[in-house]
């Protein structure tokens, strides 16, 4: 079975300009995640799904950063415009939901902006 | 107080050596608790998930205690393998995931 797919695996931006990040987290999750990680941190949440109801959004910088899973299954979120303190990790991970279940990361994209 | 904090890294210990990783947590009504391993410039993945009774896999032990709010992760024997970042995730409510900041472990021979 598939794990958790994101794209691109790396992307480099120059400042301002925009860039998305895209998921598909794994069948039957109905909870999908994504999360920033800064070097040595461990991953903060931007944003947390319910299906295709956007749950938790209160650390999502709403300024620049949006996210959107239309269909209740995969994912895109994006920065517009981006700036140099946006590189980063950014993990997407999904989970069946509920109180007592994991969450699956996927690979991450790793953001460069110069 | 942050939400959950860990121990500051890194523990350098020789392969063989038994190591424990603190936890705790400021949100009394949490509900479940996981250990996850994250290796270098890879993505989190879960080890093991944490029980009230306290659970053990292979030599990995993890335990919980909810009155002082606290976690621990034990690892027995340890090998060069061992090697990782070894993050805390605390479920508050439901479905909510919050991370530590980690705590590196550098095993060597």
């Amino acid at each position: 079975e598939a794990g958790v797919v994101q794209s691109p695996r790396y992307k480099i931006i120059e400042k301002k300009q925009p860039v998305a990040f895209w998921c598909n987290p794994i069948s039957g999750h109905n909870t999908l995640y994504w999360y920033l990680q800064n070097l040595g941190q461990g991953p903060e949440l931007l944003i947390r799904y319910e299906n295709e109801e956007a749950v938790d959004d209160s650390q999502l910088p709403k300024d620049r950063f949006s996210a959107e899973r239309l269909k209740g299954v995969d994912s895109t979120l994006k920065i517009q415009p981006a700036e140099l303190g946006d590189s980063a990790v950014y993990l997407c991970a999904s989970s069946l939901g509920g109180s007592n279940t994991e969450a699956f990361f996927g690979q991450g994209t790793r953001l460069t902006v110069v | 107080r942050k939400e959950v904090e860990q121990d500051p890294g890194p523990f350098n210990v020789p392969e063989g050596a038994t190591v424990a990783f603190n936890c705790t947590y400021s949100n009394s009504a949490s509900q479940s608790f996981f250990w996850y391993r994250q290796d270098c410039r890879k993505e989190p993945k879960l080890l093991m998930s944490v029980y009230s009774s306290g659970n053990e896999d292979g030599r990995f032990t993890a335990q919980l205690n909810r009155a002082s709010q606290y976690i621990s992760l034990l690892i027995r024997d340890s090998k060069l393998s061992d090697s990782a970042t070894y993050l805390c995730v605390v479920n508050s409510g439901y479905s909510t995931l919050t991370f530590g900041k980690g705590t590196m472990l550098l095993v060597s021979p």
